[in-house]
This record gives structure tokens, sequence and C-alpha cells, in this order.
């Protein structure tokens, strides 16, 4: 069981440059996340998607774009990377809650370290 | 934005020792989470707290939520090199869009020989 594969793990970009952020999870879970990490700042929430064809802005949306056409994978595009952008990139997945409220875990995947010079 | 601050940020203890992080914020969460992080990996959930003044503990990890479920805090006793890591808290608010979680800043624990 592969659990949240993300792909690549490093990637250097320009300036300007565009590039996508691959994720995949094989547990059949609806909701899937992208979070960035930086320095001493814990993660902050980019994109969500609630199931195929369904996604929503998180905290910081400016400078990417997702889609979710499979269940199973969560791109995430960087049109005109900017040196803002450079950042740990996670990708994270979770049961949905159930009726009764709660909170299911999130599992996440390794990471991208995107730097942007 | 809900903001949730952990202190300290930085810890250095030595083995045995015992340590608490807090987990601090204005807004009331429905839950919260609390995840380690090792360097180069993704967090991984060690527990989540629901009621407030719920205490759950996970071998020498005790974690507490508050009456007014708005902190946590995080006990390790007799810590070990083991328990190195970052520790994260996460605030879960239930909305639409399923559980968004608002993490903390993290507390990065080192535990020395």
């Amino acid at each position: 069981n592969a659990g949240v594969t993300q792909t690549p793990k490093f990637r250097i970009l320009k300036i300007g440059q565009s590039m996508t952020l691959q994720c995949t999870q094989d547990m059949n879970h609806n909701y899937m996340y992208w979070y960035r990490q930086d320095p001493g700042m814990g993660l902050k929430l980019i994109y969500y998607s609630v199931g195929a064809g369904i996604t929503d802005k998180g905290e910081v949306p400016n400078g990417y774009n997702v889609s979710r056409s499979t269940t199973e994978d969560f791109p995430l595009r960087l049109e005109l990377a900017a040196p803002s952008q450079t950042s740990v990139y996670f990708c994270a997945s979770s049961y949905s809650p159930g009726l009764a409220g709660g909170t299911y875990e999130q599992y996440f995947g390794p990471g991208t370290r995107l730097t942007v010079t | 934005t809900q903001l949730l601050e952990q202190s300290p940020q930085f810890l250095s203890i030595q083995e045995g020792e015992n340590l608490t992080v807090y987990c601090n914020s204005s807004s009331v969460f429905s839950s919260l989470q609390w995840y380690r992080q090792e360097p180069g990996e993704g967090p991984v959930l060690l527990v989540t707290v629901v009621t407030g003044g719920e205490v759950k503990k996970l071998k020498r990890l005790t974690f507490q939520f508050g009456d007014a479920r708005k902190d946590s805090s995080l006990h390790i006793t007799a810590a070990q090199p083991g328990d190195t890591g970052l520790y994260l808290c996460a605030g879960a608010i239930r909305t639409g869009g399923g559980n968004k979680l608002t993490f903390g800043t993290g507390t990065q624990l080192k535990v020395e020989l």
C-alpha cells in the first residue's frame, strides 16, 4: 500500500517557468489537500478537494491552480513561478468526516522541495 | 484566519528529561490533532482530541485538550532520542469542505544522549 505519493521530490525552477506537482493516493479517500510549508511557519492550505470534479481555495491559493479529474490524482499547477513560491509542498488525503462530526486523520505524502531562482 | 501559536519554538533537552509543548489559540476548534514530522517526510498523526478537557495517552506522551477547546498541550515523560522531530498541532474546523486544518508553527524537539 503506497499511501500518498508525490513527484518530483526536488525541483529548481527559474522565475516565470511553469510546472505541475503530482499527487496520487491509493486509499480511495474523497478528500485531498495541498499545503506549503515554509521554515518556521507551519503548514498553510493552498487548495483542497472533496471529490472528483470539486475543488476549492484554501488560505494561500494565489499563484496556483488545481484540478481533480479522478479520485486518485490531485495535481498542483504553478503557472508563473516566483521566488515567493520557494517552499516544501505536501499533498494529503483523508476520508470524509462522518455525519456525526469528528475529524479523520490526514495522510501526508513525502513532499516536494521547490526552489525558484 | 485562525491562528495557532506553539511554544516553545525550539527545545533541546537531555535524554530522560520531561517536557511540555503548548498550543494556544483564540479560536474554538471542533477537534485538535497532534502530528510529528521527521526531516524529509510528511507529518504523521499522533492523536486527535475532540472533547474539551479530554486527556489521551500514547506511551510516554500525554495530550490534553483545553476545557474551552482553544488550546492543547503535549507532555513527554522521560524523553528519548527517538522523540526528536518537529511536533505540529492542528486545529480542525468542520466545514462543507471537510476537516480543514489550521496548523501551528511547530516545536522542533531535539533529545540528546
